[in-house]
């Protein structure tokens, strides 16, 4: 079966840096687009990051651009969120996400338990 | 700009049915979207992918409780045979190049 296996969470403080990584299992990992995606305490869930299957394009929501960089490492079955100067707004649990297509972004049909990152000093 | 929109909040009694909706912002309404649901304290789970022609694919082990229907820009989730477990947060998404989109979910409680 499916399974996505986040860790690298924790307290940062603000303008620090943080390493996510997913491992994945179940699926042919190198085929499908995969996604980060996070959920603000008490609130609803924000797209954050996209890879495309071969790691030819990465797309980013504006709120992350330039300060996150997602990559994935397809031998290990494994994909990464690096996140640099995070803030405050950054607080949230994390997401890894994988989509039902391997090119573009399409429906996500696979959720990861998610991990947490509290960015406070 | 693509933009999906969905009631805060809704309520039904344990065994009836309800129905959720997601719209799609004005010049969108043949994108098909996908349906999650987040029990308290847990992660998303993908319920299925819903088609503007109303045609749905569900994810594994979804119940056919669950169903999916479209009219316009209107994307419908009901869910009958309500159950205590169905208390949750429901999200609708979309996608375009690149990126995706949710609603704003909906928290449905089960009276």
């Amino acid at each position: 079966q499916v399974q996505l296996v986040e860790s690298g969470g924790g307290v940062v403080q603000p303008g620090g840096s943080l390493r996510l990584s997913c491992a994945a299992s179940g699926f042919t990992f190198s085929s499908y687009g995969m996604h980060w995606v996070r959920q603000a305490p008490g609130k609803g869930l924000e797209w954050v990051a996209f890879i495309r299957y071969d790691g030819s394009n990465k797309y980013y929501a504006d709120s992350v651009k330039g300060r996150f960089t997602i990559s994935r490492d397809n031998s290990k079955n494994t994909l990464y969120l690096q996140m640099n100067s995070l803030r405050a707004e950054d607080t949230a649990v994390y997401y890894c996400a994988k989509d039902n297509y391997y090119d573009s972004s399409g429906p996500v049909d696979y959720w990861g338990q998610g991990t947490l990152v509290t960015v406070s000093s | 700009q693509l933009v999906l929109t969905q009631s805060p909040s809704a309520s039904a009694s344990l065994g009836a049915s309800v129905k959720l909706t997601c719209t799609l912002s004005s010049g969108h309404s043949s994108y098909a979207i996908a349906w999650h649901q987040q029990q308290p304290e847990k992660g998303p789970r993908y319920l299925m992918k819903l088609n503007s022609d109303g045609s749905h694919s569900k994810g594994d082990g979804i119940p056919d409780r669950f169903s999916g229907s479209s009219s316009g820009a209107e994307r419908y989730l009901t869910i009958s045979s309500l159950q205590s477990e169905d208390e949750a947060d429901y999200y609708c998404q979309t996608w375009g190049t690149g990126i995706l989109v949710f609603g704003g979910g909906t928290k449905l409680t089960v009276l």
